[in-house]
């Protein structure tokens, strides 16, 4: 069956460190991956988009890759602040061209003073 | 521009009851979804679709029913709720299959 996995355990780092999330899949080919950030209380917020034929992207302090070898996205934020701390979310598109999107549960980043 | 709203932002029913949640985006975005999100369980779809007059079942559609008349209005229903619909609704559009723009959520008990 197809799955999406991101770690379910609170990442909890210092203030100026680097944070690294990871997005696991099994089962999908997708055409692109979506890193969203979801704040208590509030909506998803779109972040970034990386294709299948992209290696990494990149915006300001946050990086994104896809590894479609090893079917995992890797999401970092550099010289991370507290107002990084947040939910993000990993989604893939279906394949169906219909733009539905199949979330994972996320991960709560925690960046301490 | 608004984005995309959510009408109402809480709500409280007893089971059995019946109620429409509201979704507008002034975006002109041609495709829409709902949402529902419960602890643990991430984001799941429950309907969508694809431009006006058009509605496809996602992943949870069991429960729900809803109606695009207008490109610019998503509407889900709940028929008669049940406690296993009590849960945080979202609502997104997007123009064509890309990034989606989200609400801010409807939070839903049912009693």
């Amino acid at each position: 069956s197809q799955k999406i996995e991101q770690n379910s355990e609170a990442l909890n780092i210092q203030e100026g460190k680097t944070a690294t999330l990871t997005c696991n899949y099994t089962n999908y080919s997708p055409a692109y991956l979506q890193w969203y950030r979801q704040d208590p209380g509030r909506g998803p917020v779109f972040l970034l988009l990386i294709r299948e034929n992209e290696k990494e992207k990149r915006k300001e302090r946050l990086k994104v890759t896809f590894d479609t070898t090893l079917k995992q996205s890797l999401f970092h934020i550099t010289a991370s602040q507290p107002a990084d701390s947040a939910t993000y979310l990993c989604a893939l598109d279906d394949s169906s061209n219909t733009g539905k999107l199949i979330f994972g549960q996320g991960t709560t980043l925690q960046v301490k003073p | 521009n608004a984005g995309v709203t959510q009408t109402p932002k809480f709500r409280v029913l007893k089971t059995g009851q019946s109620m429409t949640l509201l979704c507008a985006q002034d975006m002109n975005h041609e495709y829409m979804y709902w949402y529902r999100q419960d602890p643990g369980m991430g984001l799941r779809l429950i309907h969508y679709s694809v431009g006006e007059g058009t509605t496809a079942k996602g992943e949870v559609p069991d429960g729900y029913n809803v109606s695009r008349l207008k490109k610019q209005n998503f509407l889900l229903g709940l028929e008669s709720a049940a406690p296993s619909q009590t849960s945080v609704y979202f609502c997104a559009s997007s123009q064509l299959a890309g990034l989606q723009f989200f609400g801010p959520g409807t939070r839903l008990t049912v009693l």
